[in-house]
């Protein structure tokens, strides 16, 4: 059974560093074409793909958050770590980490979180 | 960035309707077009993948077509279970960008 579940804070000010973990079962993060996006979703509004790493360590970003978005995993734990720096109220959303089996059709989100509510307020 | 629309934003609709919901991509985009289902406070589901593909545990009243720029997802028979937010997604290319969405409502 293919499980993810993101943690991290509910709350950070305006400029601080976010660090959202998102914690997978029922796959390893080292297996061929698997790999994890985050996809944020801010109150009321569409979704937004923000990153990715596959197994390989290839990594992707957002073209527009590039600069402040790093991804990372430790297969060993089985995580996939998202940091987002200088943090503004525009970022409050819902942060989902989500399965890609990366196949014949492209990178497709199969299985999702659950999600976290981040909120930036000072 | 390849740009998803989606039409219409919002649609109200009876148990029992026919559905449809239109997706059209700003380049040609093959059949690398996926399909969501949000419900509220829950996270998307994958509906359709490859255009018309059924995911597993999917049912067969949702089906999927087209290829290029244009692509629908049409409910054959609304069931209560089916109002939510639809997404499109495209896959052919990084970013996998979503569309706007389509809610779906009670008439």
């Amino acid at each position: 059974q293919v499980t993810l579940k993101e943690s991290g804070p509910v709350l950070v000010k305006p400029t601080e560093t976010l660090t959202l973990t998102c914690t997978v079962s029922g796959f390893s993060l080292s297996n061929a074409r698997m790999g994890v996006s985050w996809i944020r979703q801010p109150p009321g509004k569409a979704l937004e793909w923000l990153a990715h790493i596959f197994s390989n360590d290839e990594k992707s970003y957002s073209t527009s958050l590039k600069s402040r978005l790093t991804i990372s995993k430790d297969t060993s734990k089985s995580q996939v770590v998202l940091t987002m720096t200088n943090m503004d109220p525009v970022d409050t959303a819902t942060y989902y980490c989500a399965r890609i089996e990366s196949g014949s059709w492209g990178i497709v989100f199969d299985y999702w979180g659950q999600g976290t509510l981040v909120t930036v307020s000072s | 960035d390849i740009q998803m629309t989606q039409s219409p934003s919002s649609l109200s609709a009876s148990v029992g309707d026919r559905v449809t919901i239109t997706c059209r991509a700003s380049q040609s985009i093959s059949s690398y077009l996926n399909w969501y289902q949000q419900k509220p406070g829950k996270a998307p589901k994958l509906l359709i993948y490859a255009a018309s593909s059924l995911q597993s545990g999917v049912p067969s009243r949702f089906s999927g077509s087209g290829s290029g720029t244009d692509f629908t997802l049409t409910i054959s028979s609304l069931q209560p279970e089916d109002f939510a937010t639809y997404y499109c997604q495209q896959s052919y290319s990084t970013p996998g960008t979503f569309g706007q969405g389509t809610r779906l409502e009670i008439k």
